[in-house]
């Protein structure tokens, strides 16, 4: 079974664009979630999707948002980049629900400058 | 608000030692509580979680972790390290609050095993 596959793997995008993140979950999973990784605030949950839905939403601005797809896939978006933004960005699928344990993706990271 | 605290930033253990990588939670309900390890350059992979039942609890690569509730604590541990387990552990929680269950994550601690 392949496994979750977020693409691309690096990114530079400049102070102001913005950006979009895809994730393809593991076959038969249906819910996605979003985490930021950085060396300083750790690994801070972003979204949730189910089955189209946001179902958990982080304590990120309005800036960050999301999205699913009826195929599960999910995508994050990212509008007027700033230099904190520069982080590695997980994508985990799991089958059902919150006691159900995620598979992770290897990451995109991404540089903003 | 739910919260999960890994005190040590890095433990360092010799191979063939036991090693202990510790883990508290602060929560309002009932928690599902999990173990991820993170290789350089790659996603977490999941080791093991508690969601009810025996406190002990067995995973992947001989570890396990006791489920505290007196304590808050969930630590993993291992009876005899490799050094291949040298990587970054995460442990995280999920606990409903209003219906939600946002899953929130220790800051990591740094596994190395010496040879």
């Amino acid at each position: 079974k392949a496994g979750v596959t977020q693409t691309p793997r690096y990114l530079i995008k400049t102070r102001g664009q913005q950006v979009t993140l895809s994730c393809s979950p593991i076959s038969g999973h249906r819910s996605v979630s979003w985490y930021q990784q950085t060396p300083g605030q750790g690994l801070q949950f972003l979204f949730e999707y189910f089955s189209e839905t946001q179902r958990n939403k982080g304590n990120f601005p309005g800036r960050f948002s999301g999205r699913q797809f009826s195929n599960s896939r999910s995508e994050m978006n990212v509008s007027t980049l700033e230099l904190g933004d520069s982080a590695l960005y997980l994508c985990a699928s799991s089958s059902q629900g919150a006691n159900t344990e995620a598979f992770f993706g290897q990451g995109t990271r991404l540089t903003v400058v | 608000a739910q919260s999960v605290a890994q005190p040590e930033d890095q433990v360092n253990v010799a191979e063939g030692n036991p090693l202990t990588v510790k883990c508290t939670y602060s929560v309002s309900g009932n928690p599902y509580l999990f173990w991820y390890v993170q290789y350089p350059n790659r996603g977490l992979q999941f080791l093991l979680k508690y969601i009810t039942g025996d406190n002990l609890v067995k995973g992947s690569y001989g570890f396990e972790a006791e489920f505290n509730k007196s304590q808050t604590s969930f630590h993993l541990k291992k009876p005899s390290a490799l050094v291949s387990d040298s990587a970054l552990y995460f442990c995280a929680v999920r606990a409903s609050s209003g219906g939600s269950y946002i899953p929130t994550f220790g800051r990591g601690t740094s596994l190395i095993v010496h040879p």
